[in-house]
């Protein structure tokens, strides 16, 4: 089983507000993503990083900004959350070099409010 | 532009009828496709991943091949605790995955 940890797991929370999902991963790996997935939809990827000191934008336009100071560490932030950000937030990480990439493990999910 | 299409959206069987979910896929330089399965409101759970034309996995009930342009998931005598949402993702460049819209199993007992 994954060891990859998010919290907090559920939050409601008032638009204009800073929030921090925070994710860890106790695997070593060097590769970590966040998703955002609506019910019922499908995962798009919102940030990734490749390693320490690397992030990178993902195929959805996020407002959120991440940062990779620790290598199992990988929060994301909302500056001024609003309604529009209401969804669950997926994190995950793989290992995984050269020709066969490693799969991707997932944590249990952050589902957000904003009201 | 990479595309993976799930087909079909949802499924409905009774316990032990044997099935086969579909996952299409038009991408540039396949590296390997993945299923995860996925329960309301959690994570999706890795299950296989597939790196070639004609390779296949295994675990339990679920068995996942690989052609050069699809991939199946053969689920065979399900149970109610099979139920759940697949999903399926390839990788083309770097370590990004992208993500069909998933097929829906319902196993009725």
């Amino acid at each position: 089983e994954a060891d990859i940890y998010q919290t907090p797991r559920y939050l409601v929370i008032g638009t204009g507000k800073k929030i921090t999902l925070e994710c860890s991963q106790t695997m070593g790996h060097d590769k970590m993503y966040w998703y955002q997935q609506d019910p019922g939809m499908e995962l798009h990827l919102i940030h990734y990083s490749y390693g320490v000191n690397s992030t990178e934008k993902g195929d959805l336009s996020s407002e959120s900004t991440v940062s990779r100071i620790r290598t199992e560490h990988f929060p994301l932030t909302l500056e001024s959350a609003r309604p529009s950000h209401t969804s669950q937030y997926l994190c995950a990480s793989s290992a995984g070099q050269g020709a066969f990439p490693g799969a991707q493990y997932f944590g249990p999910g952050t589902r957000l409010l904003v009201l | 532009e990479d595309q993976v299409t799930q087909s079909p959206e949802a499924l409905r069987l009774q316990e032990g009828e044997s099935s086969s979910l579909n996952c299409s896929y038009t991408v540039s330089g396949l590296r390997g496709l993945f299923w995860y399965r996925q329960d309301p409101g959690k994570g999706p759970e890795f299950l296989f991943t597939l790196y070639s034309a004609g390779e296949e996995k295994e675990k339990e009930r679920l068995k996942a091949t690989l052609t050069k342009k699809e991939s199946f998931l053969h689920i065979t005598a399900p149970k109610p605790e099979d139920s759940a949402t697949y999903l399926c993702a390839v990788q083309t460049s770097g370590s990004r995955l992208t993500f069909g819209e998933g097929t829906q199993l319902t196993v009725n007992p």
